[in-house]
């Protein structure tokens, strides 16, 4: 199983970032969202699709339709700028996108 | 908490271990253990995990090298990954699935370790 993300997103200060991912039926599969900043341990932002973990922000939201998940910050800080993943498991096995670089300027 | 350790040197098709210390917590409370890795500009690549029934799972890509052993006596779970190349040189991470179902993630990691492949 692939998943599909573009290697860099950038948005402005304040304004919304949108980080999709893609993925024969994903939709239906629920995926999950991790933040990572180089040196530092990757960050669970969004599991079952939607949800966010105790401590994330609320600026931080997703969605799944068809074949296409997205991750949306909305009022994005500098703050927010890492590398972001998508994440499904398949038949048990976990499989992460490729990554996408948000870039906050 | 999860603490990696291990070797920071492997010679090239020598056998990396590595271990990850479980604190506040226990193996046995019912959640997947994992192995994570990230190579030199390249994303997160899931190695494998085991439940603490023993039970595991591997990246297909890396299951012929790859075992992952948990000791809840200890209070640990560990890493072998034989033959190994350059191309394994990444910074590893163990994590927590944060529940047993089909649809959670990875909620606790450790700080990762530096392991480097070279004579």
């Amino acid at each position: 199983y692939e998943l599909t993300q573009p290697p860099s997103v950038s948005v402005s200060p304040g304004q919304t970032a949108y980080i999709a991912c893609s993925g024969n039926m994903l939709g239906h599969r629920y995926p999950c969202w991790y933040q990572h900043n180089p040196g530092q341990s990757p960050v669970l932002v969004i599991y079952e699709g939607d949800k966010r973990p105790s401590g994330i922000p609320g600026r931080f939201s997703a969605s799944t339709s068809g074949n296409t998940a997205t991750l949306t910050i909305s009022g994005t800080q500098p703050v927010d700028e890492a590398d972001y993943y998508c994440q499904v498991w398949d038949n048990d096995n976990m499989v992460f996108g490729g990554g996408t670089q948000l870039t906050v300027l | 908490q999860l603490k990696e350790s291990g070797p920071g040197l492997v010679e090239p098709s020598g056998t990396l271990s590595l271990t990850c210390a479980v604190s506040g917590g226990s193996i046995a409370s019912g959640n997947w253990w994992n192995w994570v890795r990230q190579a030199p500009g390249k994303g997160l690549e899931w190695i494998g995990g085991v439940y603490h029934t023993g039970h595991t799972r591997y990246n297909p890509s890396l299951e012929s090298r790859a075992t992952i052993s948990e000791d809840q006596s200890s209070g640990y779970f560990s890493l072998e990954l034989t033959s190994v190349t350059a191309a394994d040189t990444a910074i590893y991470f163990c994590a927590r699935k944060m529940a047993s179902g089909l649809y959670y993630g990875l909620d606790i990691w450790g700080q990762g370790t530096t392991v480097t492949v070279s004579s």
